[in-house]
């Protein structure tokens, strides 16, 4: 099961920041927040992972609160290419024995003109 | 570029035909994974190799087999395809960013089963 939880939609203006939420509050200490995000019809794009403290990079910033409890995903300037569905995802240091991730239904992001 | 490719992007099947979906990647990662993803639900792992020579089940195995050909090519087969397996296949491999697995995902295999 996914140890996640996030908003099934939001819409955001393009231009404006889009702020995507996540709750985790079941995270255990040795486990990071990833984010990806699947544009139609493409696969799945890492977009930014944090343990901490924020980060941030290129595409975006990760804001973790300080009891890791929950993130938000910040696009600072959203364009109507960052259109997809986020998915937010905790997993431990080496990604399990496996590598694998457990991808839920995410929040699909629409940005308008 | 450095990433994951998968062939073929289309594929029309009727049940009971077999066919092979191919995965290669050019970034020297040990372990490939191939997932499944079916409308309204999350990407499900079907099999995944943590190095070239093993292979091992993920959470749907039934009705695929794998082929870790190298440490590059991981291939995909359906034996006898069934009407239930019409899906979009992602093959992936993980690496390392600031210490973390990062998976990077090829394209997608669309696959109907008539």
């Amino acid at each position: 099961d996914a140890k996640t939880t996030q908003p099934p939609s939001m819409d955001c203006a393009e231009g404006r920041a889009a702020n995507l939420p996540c709750n985790h509050s079941t995270i255990s200490g040795n486990e990071y927040v990833y984010w990806y995000r699947q544009i139609h019809s493409q696969g799945p794009q890492y977009i930014i992972h944090g343990l901490k403290n924020n980060e941030t990079n290129e595409m975006a910033s990760l804001i973790i609160t300080e009891d890791r409890k929950s993130s938000t995903l910040i696009l600072p300037h959203a364009t109507l290419r960052d259109t997809a569905v986020y998915y937010c995802i905790v997993r431990d240091f080496y990604g399990g024995s496996q590598g694998n991730l457990i991808f839920g239904k995410g929040t699909k992001l629409s940005v308008k003109p | 570029n450095a990433g994951v490719t998968q062939t073929p992007k289309f594929q029309v099947l009727k049940t009971g035909q077999s066919m092979t979906l191919q995965c290669a990647q050019d970034m020297n990662h040990n372990s490939m994974y191939w997932y499944r993803q079916d409308p309204g639900m999350g990407l499900r792992l079907i099999y995944y190799s943590a190095s070239e020579g093993t292979t091992d089940k993920g959470e749907v195995p039934n009705g695929y087999n794998v082929s870790r050909l190298n440490k590059r090519e991981f291939s995909l087969r359906l034996e006898s395809a069934a009407p239930s397996q019409t899906s979009v296949y992602f093959c992936a491999s993980p690496g390392r960013i600031s210490g973390a697995n990062v998976l990077t995902f090829g394209a997608g295999s669309r696959l109907t089963v008539l």
